[in-house]
C-alpha cells in the first residue's frame, strides 16, 4: 500500500467553481502535512502547510482529519491560473522523510 | 528565499555512461534528498542524507549512489546509466529536527534535472 494516495483526476472545472481534493495517508505516525503545487515540467512548490485546526490562505483552505487519516484542499472561486497538479505530502518526524502523493491534476476552463 | 540549485538542467547520456547530478542548497539545511518523478508514478525517493557523510536508502536506490562531503552539497551518481533511468530528477532540502524545536519543517525543491539516456 502506498504511504500517500490521491485521486489523479483530472478535475475539469469552470472558472469560479469550488473544487476539493482529498489525500489519504497510511501511517498514523505522520506528523506534518503539506500541499504542493506543480506546474507542467516545473518543480513542486509549497502551497501551504496543513495544521490540525485547519487553515486558510485566501481562496485556499486546508484541513486535516487525523481520525480518518486524510487531508483536504479546497479551492474557491477557481482561476485559470490555478490549473496545475496538486501534490500532498506527509512527513514523519523521526525519520526525516517526506512522502508524496502522485498528484491531482486540475484544469480550470474559461 | 530558499535556494536549491541543480546545476545540470538537461542532459543526454549514453547507456553505460557514468552520470553525476549536482545539487547545492544555501539554507544550511541538514536534510537533503534525491527524488525522481515519472508520469503516473509520482515522486519516488532515491536517497536522502541527514548529515554530512551520512546517507540512507530511499524507496528506489538500485542503480544509484550518493555523496555528501559538504553540508550544502548532495550529489547523485548513476554508475552505469540505463534507459530506464530516463526521468526528471529533483533534489530537495529541509531542516532536520535534531536539537531543534520541531515546527513542521517543509521541503524545498530544486528546478529539476531532465535526464535522457539513449
Amino acid at each position: 500500500r502506498k504511504e500517500v494516495e490521491q485521486d489523479p483526476g483530472p478535475f475539469n472545472v469552470p472558472e469560479g467553481a469550488t473544487v476539493a481534493f482529498n489525500c489519504t495517508y497510511s501511517n498514523s505516525a505522520s506528523q506534518s502535512f503539506f500541499w504542493y503545487r506543480q506546474d507542467c515540467r516545473k518543480e513542486p512548490k509549497l502551497l501551504m502547510s496543513v495544521y490540525s485546526s485547519g487553515n486558510e490562505d485566501g481562496r485556499f483552505t486546508a484541513q486535516l482529519n487525523r481520525a480518518s487519516q486524510y487531508i483536504s484542499l479546497l479551492i474557491r472561486d477557481s482561476k485559470l491560473s490555478d490549473s496545475a497538479t496538486y501534490l500532498c505530502a506527509v512527513n514523519m518526524r523521526n525519520f526525516n522523510k517526506f512522502y508524496f502523493g502522485s498528484g491531482t491534476k486540475l484544469n480550470v476552463k474559461p | 528565499d530558499v535556494k536549491v540549485t541543480q546545476s545540470s538542467r538537461y542532459l543526454v547520456k549514453r547507456t553505460g555512461e557514468k552520470v553525476f547530478l549536482e545539487c547545492v542548497q544555501d539554507m544550511d539545511h541538514e536534510n537533503m534528498f534525491w527524488y525522481r518523478q515519472d508520469p503516473g508514478l509520482g515522486l519516488r525517493l532515491i536517497y536522502f542524507s541527514y548529515d554530512v557523510k551520512m546517507k540512507e536508502k530511499g524507496d528506489i536506490p538500485e542503480g544509484y549512489s550518493v555523496s555528501r562531503e559538504k553540508k550544502e552539497r548532495f550529489s547523485l551518481i548513476l554508475e552505469s546509466a540505463s534507459t530506464n533511468q530516463t526521468s526528471m530528477y529533483l533534489c530537495a532540502s529541509s531542516f532536520g529536527d535534531r536539537g531543534r524545536v520541531f515546527s513542521g519543517n517543509t521541503i524545498y525543491f530544486g528546478e529539476g534535472s531532465w535526464l535522457t539516456v539513449v
